[in-house]
């Protein structure tokens, strides 16, 4: 089983629709997480941290149930520029260091 | 004045050959990576160094060989390259004890042939 999943995709979406989708992970010991984003080509960039009340950035909402070991991701009113890969991210902090975990990513195409 | 830097952007070379790619990073993190991702856009981490020391190695062969001359430069080195080392290599950087994540580079594209 792999540490992070993620629905691949892609989720074709109308702009000014809402997504959602969410990831699972295995280690209950991971204590940090994140969303971020990947364009084509391009180095994944940090979009949001997740906490655990959940948290809101503009059109972005996300969410975090650890019971149940899945963050999830909220995008309301859809653009055309959020059309990307979104990559759940989770992190353990050992004595080692920080380690970041991805998930393979929800690829989002965002159309007219 | 780019965060996190690396170089080449582009490398295309034979089987066989020994290559390097260089990373440096600005923003006075103590902590640098490198991750790997592949065909399946899967990122993998390879290597963490923190303050110059090797701290994270995951299960890379050993033709794979970090340096890290200072907390600002992290090398890497292949030896022997093979097919199955082509992917996107990215440097990424961050401060230990700090939870918002990392800053990556904008990565390598290595090709094999």
């Amino acid at each position: 089983r792999k540490e992070v999943e993620q629905d691949p995709g892609p989720f074709n979406v109308p702009e000014g629709a809402t997504v959602a989708f969410n990831c699972t992970y295995s280690n209950s010991a991971s204590q940090s997480f994140f969303w971020y984003r990947q364009d084509c080509r391009k180095e994944p960039k940090l979009l949001m941290s997740v906490y655990s009340s959940g948290n809101e950035d503009g059109r972005f909402t996300a969410q975090l149930n650890r019971a149940s070991q899945y963050i999830s991701l909220l995008i309301r009113d859809s653009k055309l520029s959020d059309s990307a890969t979104y990559l759940c991210v989770v992190s353990l902090l050992k004595a080692a260091g920080n380690k970041l975990t991805f998930g393979g990513g929800t690829r989002v195409l965002v159309k007219p | 004045d780019t965060a996190v830097s690396q170089t080449p952007k582009y490398l295309v070379t034979q089987m066989g050959n020994d290559k390097s790619i260089k990373c440096e990073q600005n923003l006075g993190h103590d902590t640098m990576y490198w991750y790997k991702q592949d065909s399946k856009k899967f990122l993998k981490i390879m290597f963490s160094y923190n303050n110059k020391e090797l701290i994270i190695n995951e299960t890379v062969p050993n033709r794979f060989s970090p340096k890290s001359p200072d907390k600002a430069h992290l090398n890497l080195h292949i030896n022997s390259l093979e097919l199955g080392d082509s992917a996107v290599y990215f440097c990424a950087s961050s401060q230990k004890g700090r939870e918002d994540g990392y800053t990556f580079g904008s990565g390598t594209r290595l090709t094999v042939v």
